[in-house]
C-alpha cells in the first residue's frame, strides 16, 4: 500500500525568501514521486518527478526536490520565492511495480507575502 | 497543442438528473483517469482506464460510471447525482510506457459541479 502526507496545509513566505514544502511518503515498492502545482482556476501541472534516477531532482520555475529514502521524504524547495509561485502544491506517490495507481497528498497552499 | 479538454467547465444541476462530463485528449495516451478534488482531501481517483474498453475502479467509484469506447474520449457519467457529488472534477491522461507510475499526467482544466 502507498500513502503520502503533506505536513503543512498552508505555508506563507515573504517574496525573495526560501520555500520549503514538506512531503513524506510510504510505499511497499520502489516509488515514483511527483510534485504538481495548481494555480487558481487551473488544472494541475507537473513541477518535477523522481523515478529512481538522481535523488536531487530539478523542476520548472527554479523548484527542486530531494528524494531521501532513509527519511521517506520528498520535500520541495525553492531558494527565492516569487509572487507567481502562489498556488496549491500536491505531492504524489506511485509504486512503480504496483497497480498503476497514483496517490495524491491533501495539498499545501503557498502564499507569498509582498 | 497537446491538451486534455473537459466540458462543461461549470455545471449546476438538481438531484437525480443524469449528467455526463466529457473528456478528450489529443496525445494518443493509453491511460485516462477521473479525479475529484474536495477541500482538505486532495485529489481522489474515481475511475481509470488503461486502454479502450478497459476500465477499473479507483478509490471513490460509487455513484459514477465511465466508458472508453475510443482512445481519445473518457466520459464521466452520473446517473443520479446527489449533493455529496458536488465537487471539482479533473480528467487526466498519460502514456503507460514503462508503467503509469513513471509517466507525467496531463490534466484538464477541471469541471466544477454543483448538485442541488
Amino acid at each position: 500500500a502507498q500513502s503520502v502526507t503533506q505536513l503543512d496545509s498552508h505555508v506563507s513566505v515573504s517574496e525573495g525568501t526560501p520555500v520549503l514544502l514538506r512531503c513524506n511518503y510510504s510505499s511497499s515498492y520502489s516509488p515514483s514521486l511527483f510534485w504538481y502545482v495548481q494555480h487558481p482556476n487551473k488544472g494541475l501541472q507537473l513541477l518535477l518527478k523522481y523515478t529512481s534516477a538522481a535523488t536531487l531532482v530539478k523542476g520548472i520555475n527554479g523548484f527542486e526536490a530531494e528524494f531521501k529514502k532513509s527519511e521517506t521524504s520528498f520535500h520541495l524547495t525553492k531558494p527565492s520565492a516569487h509572487m507567481s509561485d502562489a498556488a496549491e502544491y500536491f505531492c504524489v506517490v506511485s509504486d512503480t511495480f504496483g497497480n498503476e495507481k497514483l496517490t495524491f497528498g491533501t495539498g499545501t497552499r503557498l502564499t507569498i507575502i509582498p | 497543442e497537446a491538451q486534455v479538454t473537459q466540458n462543461p467547465r461549470y455545471l449546476i444541476t438538481v438531484t437525480g438528473k443524469k449528467l455526463t462530463v466529457t473528456c478528450s485528449q489529443n496525445m494518443n495516451h493509453e491511460y485516462m483517469s477521473w479525479y475529484r478534488q474536495d477541500p482538505g482531501l486532495g485529489l481522489r481517483q474515481i475511475y481509470y482506464s488503461m486502454n479502450v474498453e478497459v476500465t477499473d475502479k479507483g478509490d471513490v467509484p460509487e455513484g459514477y460510471k465511465v466508458s472508453r469506447k475510443e482512445k481519445r474520449n473518457f466520459p464521466l457519467i452520473l446517473e443520479s447525482p446527489s449533493p455529496n457529488q458536488t465537487s471539482l472534477y479533473f480528467c487526466a491522461s498519460s502514456r503507460i510506457t514503462g508503467g503509469v507510475a513513471k509517466n507525467i499526467q496531463y490534466f484538464g482544466a477541471g469541471t466544477r459541479l454543483s448538485v442541488l
